[in-house]
C-alpha cells in the first residue's frame, strides 16, 4: 500500500534558521502528495499541494518541489518564525485508490524566539 | 462559512458503553472522511462517504465501528462497547472534490477517553 515518510520527528529552531523537513513517499500510481499543518486543538490545515512532477507548491513562505525521481517532497522554509511552531504533515492521495489521505507521521518544529 | 464542525469536543466513557460522534460537513462539500489520530499510529483514515454513499471503509476496525451519513448535513461515527484502546481523537474533514488531489478541510476533533 501507500506510505509516506517523514524522516524527523522533532526538530527544534531559533528565530530565523532555515528550516527542511523531509518527506518521502511510496505509491503505486501518480499520487498528489500535501503538506498540512496543525496547532493545538485544531485539525490539519492545507498548506498546499502539488500534483505533477517538478512542480512547487508554496505558501507562507514554505515551499516545496515533487520530485518524482526521487520519490520525494521536502518542505523547506528560509526563516523560520516562533509562529510557525506546530506540527507538519507530509500526505498523498492517488486517484484511483479513492480520495483518502495517507499521512507521513508528522514533525512537530518548534521555534525558539 | 463555519468550517467543519465536530460535536462533542470531549467525551469520556466508560469501558464497554457506546460513543457516537457526530459531524456536519461545510456545505455543498460531496465527500465526508473520518480519520482517527493517536500518539502512537498518528493519522490513520478510517471511512469515507461521497455524496452521502459509502465508498471506502478500509481503515475501520470490523468490529464495534460503524459510521453513517443519513442526509447532506452530518455523518455519525459509532463505536460500541468502547475499550481504552480507541482513546484517540476522531477527526472529520469534507472536500468539495470526491476524487484524490481535492484539499479536505478538518474539523477540530472529537476527543475520545475511555476509562
Amino acid at each position: 500500500g501507500d506510505s509516506v515518510t517523514q524522516t524527523e520527528g522533532q526538530v527544534a529552531l531559533s528565530e530565523e534558521d532555515f528550516l527542511t523537513i523531509h518527506c518521502n513517499y511510496s505509491a503505486s500510481g501518480y499520487p498528489t502528495l500535501f503538506w498540512y499543518v496543525q496547532y493545538p486543538g485544531e485539525g490539519p490545515q492545507l498548506l498546499f499541494r502539488a500534483s505533477r512532477d517538478k512542480e512547487k507548491g508554496s505558501s507562507r513562505g514554505f515551499e516545496a518541489t515533487y520530485d518524482k525521481g526521487t520519490t520525494s517532497f521536502h518542505l523547506r522554509k528560509a526563516s523560520v518564525q516562533e509562529s510557525d511552531s506546530a506540527v507538519y504533515y507530509c500526505a498523498l492521495s492517488e486517484y484511483n485508490a479513492g480520495a483518502k489521505l495517507t499521512f507521513g507521521g508528522g514533525t512537530r518544529l518548534t521555534v525558539r524566539p | 462559512n463555519a468550517g467543519v464542525i465536530q460535536t462533542p469536543r470531549h467525551k469520556v466513557t466508560g469501558k464497554g458503553q457506546e460513543a457516537t460522534l457526530w459531524c456536519e460537513p461545510i456545505s455543498g462539500h460531496s465527500a465526508v472522511f473520518w480519520y482517527r489520530q493517536t500518539i502512537v499510529q498518528g493519522l490513520e483514515f478510517l471511512t469515507y462517504f461521497r455524496n452521502q454513499a459509502p465508498i471506502d471503509d478500509s481503515g475501520m476496525p470490523k468490529e464495534r465501528f460503524s459510521a453513517q451519513m443519513p442526509n447532506q448535513s452530518h455523518s455519525t461515527l459509532k463505536i460500541q462497547s468502547t475499550q481504552p484502546q480507541d482513546s484517540a481523537v476522531y477527526l472529520c474533514a469534507s472536500s468539495a472534490r470526491d476524487w484524490g488531489g481535492g484539499e479536505q478541510y478538518f474539523g477540530p476533533g472529537t476527543r475520545l477517553t475511555v476509562l
